[in-house]
């Protein structure tokens, strides 16, 4: 298992910008998610990606988008990047079905000033 | 939607000491009950889960309740030590049969374990 990899590690955006976020999933899994976690909270579903297509979406607005790659890799882009969006941004990939059991990345940490 | 909540939001033991942590969910259909502990600068680790045909699972010093008419699941940890202070997170899912819904993390305990 070579487990989720998430790039970059920091950033620092300025109010009004756009981010791309990145994510390799674990290796046989095919289901990736990104999750918002805020300082001192947990974690908040954005959204679900599986074979490609959007299949789940939690209370995030529509300039939060993503893509899933043909290698179940995935990137999450921010526009119009507003204050609150500061926190840190987790990626989970889950096996195919039958099998349990999330991996999480260790996360994008961005800040928005 | 679903609900998770979590207490409590801070607990310190005594290295040796047991630590227990209790979530509840709100919705029925919810079939999956993930623990994850998250230390500082990382992402969540999965330490112990739980299906709702089960009613009890044990890994070593860690184990896992659930009590499906009452919407309830705990998380015991026995015989702590330093390393286990973390943040831990209950978090509830549905599984489609096809498909992994969403997880809906509880708030989080600090569990600081002193030597």
């Amino acid at each position: 298992e070579t487990g989720v990899t998430q790039s970059p590690t920091h950033l620092i955006k300025t109010r009004g910008q756009q981010v791309t976020l990145r994510c390799s999933s674990q290796s046989g899994h095919n289901t990736v998610s990104w999750y918002q976690q805020a300082l001192g909270q947990g974690p908040q579903f954005i959204f679900q990606y599986y074979r490609e297509e959007e299949n789940g979406r939690g209370n995030f607005p529509p300039r939060f988008s993503g893509l899933q790659f043909p290698n179940y890799s995935s990137e999450l882009n921010v526009n119009a990047l507003e204050l609150d969006d500061s926190a840190l941004y987790l990626c989970a990939s889950s096996p195919p079905p039958g099998h349990y059991g999330y991996t999480f990345g260790s996360g994008t940490r961005l800040t928005v000033v | 939607g679903e609900n998770v909540e979590q207490h409590p939001s801070t607990l310190s033991v005594q290295e040796g000491d047991s630590a227990v942590i209790k979530c509840t969910y709100s919705d029925s259909a919810s079939n999956y009950f993930p623990w994850y502990k998250q230390e500082l600068g990382k992402g969540p680790q999965l330490i112990i889960d739980i299906r709702s045909n089960v009613g009890e699972k044990k890994d070593q010093r860690i184990a896992v309740t659930l009590n499906k008419t009452a919407k309830h699941f705990s998380l015991h940890i026995t015989e702590t030590q330093p390393e286990d202070s973390a943040v831990y997170f209950c978090a509830a899912s549905f599984f489609t049969g096809t498909s992994y819904g969403k997880l809906t993390f509880g708030q989080g305990t600090i569990l600081t374990v002193h030597p």
